[in-house]
This record gives C-alpha cells, sequence and structure tokens, in this order.
C-alpha cells in the first residue's frame, strides 16, 4: 500500500522559502508515468494545485506560481520536495503531496498524505 | 480555466439524491477523447480524497452511489441516497490545462 508523509517546518517567515519533504513508501518514485504532486489548502480560499515532479526530475508548475516553486527529487530516498520562495501570508496553508498516473493510466490524485500546515508570520 | 461550483452549500436530508454541479470556462476534451475532469471531497479532519477521474469513473472503494457525467464544459456529480459519512467539501478539478478546482461544495445533513 502506496503512502505518503509530508514533513518540514510549520513557521515560515516572510521574504523567507518554505522547503517541505514528501517522503514516499509502499512504491518507488522512480516508476515511470507516475506523478508526483503538491497541493495546498488555505482555509478561506480552497484548494490550489502547485505543481508536479515525473519520470524522476521532469517537472511542470501551476502557472501563478511557476516563478517561486521548484520540486526535486531525491530517489535514494524515495522522497520529493517543494520550495516555495518569497513566501507571504497568503502562503499559509496546509500543504499534501499526492500521487497520480499519467498519460492514458490517468486514474486520478489516488493516494495523498496527511498533510502539514505551514504559517508565514514574523 | 476556471471552475465554478454550485451550489457553494448543501444541506440534505438523510437518504435523500443530491447533486453538485461544475461548469469550466472551455471545454476540458482532450485530443485523446477524453475529458479530464474528476471530483475529490475532503471530509472534516481529513486528506482530500478521490472520488470520481475523468468525468464518470469511480476511484477504488467509492460507493456506486456516487455518480459523475456530463461533457465539454458542464458536469455533474450525483448522490443518489446521502449518507451522515457524506459530509465534507466536494472539488471539481480539471486536469486540461494545469490544474484547477472548483471553490469547493460543502455537504452538510439536515
Amino acid at each position: 500500500q502506496v503512502q505518503l508523509q509530508e514533513s518540514g517546518p510549520g513557521l515560515v517567515r516572510p521574504s523567507q522559502t518554505l522547503s517541505l519533504t514528501c517522503a514516499v513508501s509502499g512504491a518507488s518514485i522512480s516508476i515511470p508515468n507516475y506523478f508526483w504532486s503538491w497541493v495546498r489548502h488555505h482555509p478561506e480560499k480552497g484548494l490550489e494545485w502547485i505543481g508536479y515532479m515525473y519520470n524522476s526530475g521532469s517537472t511542470y508548475f501551476h502557472p501563478p506560481l511557476k516563478s517561486r516553486v521548484s520540486i526535486s527529487v531525491d530517489t535514494s530516498k524515495n522522497q520529493f520536495s517543494l520550495r516555495l520562495s518569497s513566501v507571504t501570508a497568503a502562503d499559509t496553508a496546509v500543504y499534501y503531496c499526492a500521487r497520480s498516473r499519467g498519460g492514458r493510466s490517468y486514474n486520478g490524485m489516488d493516494v495523498w498524505g496527511q498533510g502539514t500546515t505551514v504559517i508565514v508570520s514574523s | 480555466i476556471v471552475m465554478t461550483q454550485s451550489p457553494l452549500f448543501l444541506p440534505v436530508t438523510p437518504g435523500e439524491p443530491a447533486s453538485i454541479s461544475c461548469r469550466s470556462s472551455q471545454s476540458l476534451l482532450h485530443s485523446n477523447g477524453y475529458s479530464h475532469l474528476d471530483w475529490y471531497v475532503q471530509k472534516p479532519g481529513q486528506s482530500p480524497q478521490l472520488l470520481i477521474y475523468l468525468v464518470s469513473n469511480r476511484a477504488s472503494g467509492v460507493p456506486d452511489r456516487f455518480s459523475g457525467s456530463g461533457s465539454g464544459t458542464d458536469f455533474t456529480l450525483k448522490i443518489s441516497r446521502v449518507e451522515a459519512e457524506d459530509v465534507g467539501i466536494y472539488y471539481c478539478m480539471q486536469g486540461l490545462q494545469s490544474r484547477t478546482f472548483g471553490q469547493g461544495t460543502k455537504l452538510e445533513i439536515k
């Protein structure tokens, strides 16, 4: 059974960089055609997709966030990471990692982590 | 692509049906013939979970009282008989260009 577990600092100062990691168990993060996403939930605005990583390093980001986001992978630890720069209070949210398949095998984001809360405050 | 859901608040009596509408600002039909529209629910205190993918395919373990339909820009999630455990916020999500979610529909039990 595939499980995802987010981790990272719960408090980030404004203008700093948010860094989170998603540890994957029960499956290899290197399997082709699997997409590993980051999604966040704002208390007032609902869900927002941030971006995904696939094929051990290719990435695609949500255009409004593209200039501030990066996603990297550590295949040796079977985990992937999110970095969001120049954060503001608007980046306060619960951050989730999630998995989906790509192409003809697409079946939605069927596995999610439990989420980690990040507060941006001085 | 902007996703618009209605209603935003949906009180339902247990055993009664419920329906949520989702409209996209442009067609979600991909050149592969599939419309890239999923439904998710976030129950209180839980992570979002997948209900329906590609308009009408139920995810593993989802009861058959949940069904999805639609095409082009208009999509619907239906629950044939609402149960207490269905309380939560329901989101549609398009996957044709990047990914964007609707505002969410809060289903509560009367």
